[in-house]
C-alpha cells in the first residue's frame, strides 16, 4: 500500500537557521507529492507540490524535489524565520485512481526561536 | 472564495450518545473528503464523495459512522454511539476534481468523547 515516513521530531531551531525535514515515501505507480503545513489554530494548507520526478517545487522560500531514485521528498529552507513555527506534513496522492485522496506523514512540529 | 467551513469547532460527549459534523466545501467543488486526525499523527483518510456519490470508504470507517452529501453540497458526519476511541479532530476537505491537486481543508471539528 501507499505510504509516508518522516523524520521524528519535535524540531527546535534559531531564526535564519537552515532547515531540512525528510520526507519518504512508497507508493504503487507515480505519485504526487505534496508538503502541507498547518499553523497553529488554522487548517492544514498547501505548502507545495511537486507532480513527476525531478520536479521541484517552492513557496514562500520553501523547496521539495521529487527524487524518484531515492523515493524522497526533503523539505528544505535556507533561513527559517519564526512566523515557520508549525506543524509540517508530507503526503501523496496517486493519480489515475478515482479520487486524489491524500496519504499524510504524521508529521512534524517545527519550533523557530527569535 | 469563502473556503471550508466546519460546524461545530468543538464538541463534547458522552460515551454511547450519536453526534453529527456539517461541512460546507467551497461551491464549486465536487469532490469531498473526511478525514481523522489524532494527536500527534496526520489525517486518515476516512471517505469520499463526487458530488452526492459516496466513491469510497475507508476500513477506518466502522459501522457506527455514517456519512451523506445531499445534492452534492454540504456534507454530514455521523457518529453513532460513540465511544472514547473516536476522540479525534475530524478534519473536511474539498476540491475541483482534478487528480494531482491539491485540497482545501476546513479548521476541523475536535471531537471529545468522555
Amino acid at each position: 500500500g501507499n505510504s509516508v515516513t518522516q523524520m521524528e521530531g519535535p524540531v527546535t531551531l534559531s531564526e535564519e537557521a537552515f532547515l531540512t525535514i525528510n520526507c519518504t515515501y512508497t507508493a504503487t505507480g507515480y505519485p504526487s507529492l505534496f508538503w502541507y503545513v498547518q499553523y497553529p489554530g488554522e487548517g492544514l494548507q498547501l505548502l507545495l507540490k511537486a507532480t513527476k520526478a525531478d520536479d521541484k517545487g517552492s513557496n514562500k522560500g520553501f523547496e521539495a524535489t521529487y527524487r524518484k531514485e531515492t523515493t524522497s521528498f526533503h523539505l528544505e529552507k535556507g533561513s527559517v524565520q519564526v512566523s515557520d513555527s508549525a506543524v509540517y506534513f508530507c503526503a501523496l496522492s496517486v493519480p489515475g485512481g478515482a479520487n486524489s485522496k491524500l496519504t499524510f506523514g504524521k508529521g512534524i512540529t517545527l519550533s523557530v526561536r527569535p | 472564495d469563502t473556503g471550508v467551513s466546519q460546524d461545530p469547532r468543538h464538541k463534547i460527549t458522552k460515551r454511547g450518545q450519536n453526534v453529527t459534523f456539517r461541512c460546507d466545501p467551497i461551491s464549486e467543488h465536487n469532490r469531498l473528503y473526511w478525514y481523522r486526525q489524532t494527536l500527534g499523527q496526520g489525517p486518515e483518510f476516512l471517505t469520499y464523495f463526487q458530488n452526492e456519490a459516496q466513491l469510497e470508504k475507508s476500513r477506518l470507517l466502522s459501522d457506527r459512522f455514517s456519512a451523506e452529501r445531499p445534492k452534492g453540497s454540504f456534507s454530514t458526519l455521523e457518529i453513532q454511539r460513540t465511544e472514547q476511541g473516536d476522540s479525534a479532530m475530524y478534519l473536511c476537505a474539498s476540491s475541483p476534481g482534478l487528480d494531482g491537486e491539491k485540497l482545501f481543508f476546513g479548521s476541523g471539528t475536535q471531537l471529545s468523547v468522555l
